[in-house]
């Protein structure tokens, strides 16, 4: 089955370290999605690409904040200083944005990945 | 930017009972998705409905696009279906080659299906 592959799982790390979360979206898809899900603020979109293309990032706090796509394969999320208030599940998504589908639906089914579960002491 | 509420935040059922979730949104979508969040904390999409009706098993979820609502039917349900259950929804602007939308989440609705 094809899926959104996730790296690491899990991470924990100290305050002020470099963290770098990696996804690999599903072969085909040409959009991407960064999500933080936490408790207070459920399911947060931080940024996302279209053909490796960043459109939007105004979720992410662009000061420690970095996502880019070195390729249609690899999709990466870093965060430099991380600080106790990042600690969060991190998730993936990707989909195949197409034109209008009819019925007035556009855009892409989405599809997550298993997440990386971030905590920074 | 586009709200999103779904009713009700906590959900109680015994095993076999129906349920009925709702989505709310504030303004003309172009794509709406229904998620299930299993304990395991992996998202899985239940649906792609941005109008009309579809079914899956037990489940069934039906967009009123023009009334600004989603519901999702989970009919005898079983302890399995515990989770929680999120819509998301992309806001409706005019569709071009190079854009794309943002999909925002609304807060879930928990269910807990006890056998």
């Amino acid at each position: 089955d094809a899926r959104v592959t996730q790296t690491p799982r899990h991470k924990v790390t100290e305050m002020g370290q470099e963290v770098t979360m990696r996804c690999q979206p599903i072969l085909g898809h040409n959009t991407v999605f960064w999500y933080r899900q936490t408790m207070m603020q459920g399911l947060e979109l931080l940024a996302y690409f279209r053909n490796r293309a960043p459109l939007d990032d105004s979720g992410m706090p662009k000061d420690r904040f970095s996502a880019e796509m070195p390729d249609a394969t690899l999709a990466t999320l870093k965060i430099q200083p991380s600080e106790p208030r990042d600690s969060a599940v991190y998730f993936c998504a990707s989909g195949l944005a197409r034109g209008d589908r009819g019925q007035g639906s556009r855009g892409e089914k989405l599809f997550f990945g298993s997440g990386t579960q971030l905590s920074v002491l | 930017g586009i709200q999103v509420e779904q009713s009700p935040p906590d959900l109680i059922l015994q095993e076999g009972a129906n349920s009925t979730l709702r989505c709310n949104f504030s303004d003309s979508v172009n794509n709406l998705q229904w998620f299930h969040q299993n304990p395991w904390g992996q998202l899985i999409n239940l649906f792609y409905i941005p109008s009309g009706t579809k079914q899956n098993g037990r489940l069934s979820a039906t967009t009123v696009a023009t009334e600004r609502y989603s519901l999702l039917y989970i009919s005898s349900s079983q302890t399995t279906d515990s989770g929680v259950y999120f819509c998301a929804v992309a806001d409706g602007g005019v569709w071009t080659t190079s854009g794309t939308y943002k999909y925002i989440f609304g807060t879930g609705t928990r269910l807990k299906v006890l056998a």
